[in-house]
C-alpha cells in the first residue's frame, strides 16, 4: 500500500490564524482526499484533490476556508484558514492507489492534531 | 445525510471472545469498507466487500454484505488486546468519496 506523511503531526494555534498541512505520498496517485475528523466524531469528507483540476469540495466545506493545493502526484496542502476554535480537529489525507492497494481502497495519513485557542 | 450508523458504540470484551460490530447505511453502494484507528491516529485498512459480494475473510475477520437491509458486519474471531481501537464501517456509493460510520470503540481486556 502506498506510504502517506503528513506534516506537521500537531500543532497549537491561535484562532483567527492559519495552517496548512502538507500529505506527502511515496508514489504517484491521482486521487487524493482530505477528511476532517472532531473530537469524538467520525470522519467527514471535506474535498477530493485530483492533480490538474480544481478540488471538488463537499456540502459546508468551502475553498476559502480551507484552500487546497494539489501541484503533483505526490503531494498536496489543505490549508485551515482564519480559524477558531471550532477548527479543533484531527485532519487526514488519504489516497487511492489502484496499482498497489487495489481500485476503491483508500489508504490514510497519520494525521495532523490541530488545537485552536 | 450518507453517514452510515454503528452499534454498539462501545464494546468491552475479555481476550479471546469475538467481537461483532454491526454497520447499517442509507444509499445505494458500490462498496464497503472497514477500518480500524488507534487513539486518533490515522485509519489502516481492513477490508473492502463488494455490493455483489455477500461475505469476505481476512485472516481473523469477517464481513457480512447485505444490501437488501442495507447493513454490514464486521466478526473479529479471537480477539487480543492489541485489537482494541475504533472501528469505521465507509461507504462508497461509486463516486470515489468515502462516508464513514459512527464507530465502534472495541475495548479488549487482557
Amino acid at each position: 500500500s502506498a506510504v502517506i506523511s503528513q506534516k506537521p503531526s500537531r500543532d497549537i494555534c491561535q484562532r483567527g490564524t492559519s495552517l496548512t498541512i502538507q500529505c506527502q505520498v511515496d508514489s504517484q496517485v491521482t486521487m487524493m482526499f482530505w477528511y476532517r475528523q472532531q473530537p469524538g466524531q467520525s470522519l467527514t469528507l471535506i474535498a477530493t484533490a485530483n492533480q490538474g483540476s480544481e478540488a471538488t469540495y463537499e456540502s459546508g466545506f468551502v475553498i476559502d476556508k480551507f484552500p487546497i493545493s494539489r501541484p503533483n502526484l505526490t503531494f498536496s496542502t489543505l490549508t485551515v484558514s482564519n480559524m477558531s476554535p471550532e477548527d479543533s480537529s484531527i485532519y487526514l489525507c488519504s489516497v487511492e492507489d489502484p496499482e498497489r492497494g487495489g481500485m476503491d481502497t483508500q489508504y490514510f495519513g497519520p494525521g495532523t492534531r490541530l488545537t485552536v485557542l | 445525510s450518507q453517514q452510515g450508523e454503528e452499534d454498539p458504540q462501545a464494546l468491552s470484551i475479555q481476550e479471546g471472545e469475538n467481537a461483532t460490530m454491526n454497520c447499517s447505511y442509507k444509499t445505494s453502494i458500490n462498496n464497503l469498507q472497514w477500518y480500524r484507528q488507534n487513539s486518533g491516529r490515522g485509519l489502516v485498512h481492513l477490508i473492502l466487500i463488494r455490493s455483489n459480494e455477500r461475505e469476505k475473510h481476512s485472516g481473523r475477520l469477517r464481513v457480512t454484505l447485505d444490501t437488501s437491509k442495507k447493513s454490514s458486519s464486521l466478526l473479529i474471531t479471537a480477539s487480543r488486546a492489541a485489537d482494541t481501537a475504533s472501528y469505521f464501517c465507509a461507504t462508497d456509493p461509486g463516486a470515489n468519496n468515502l462516508f464513514f460510520g459512527t464507530g465502534t470503540r472495541l475495548t479488549v481486556i487482557p
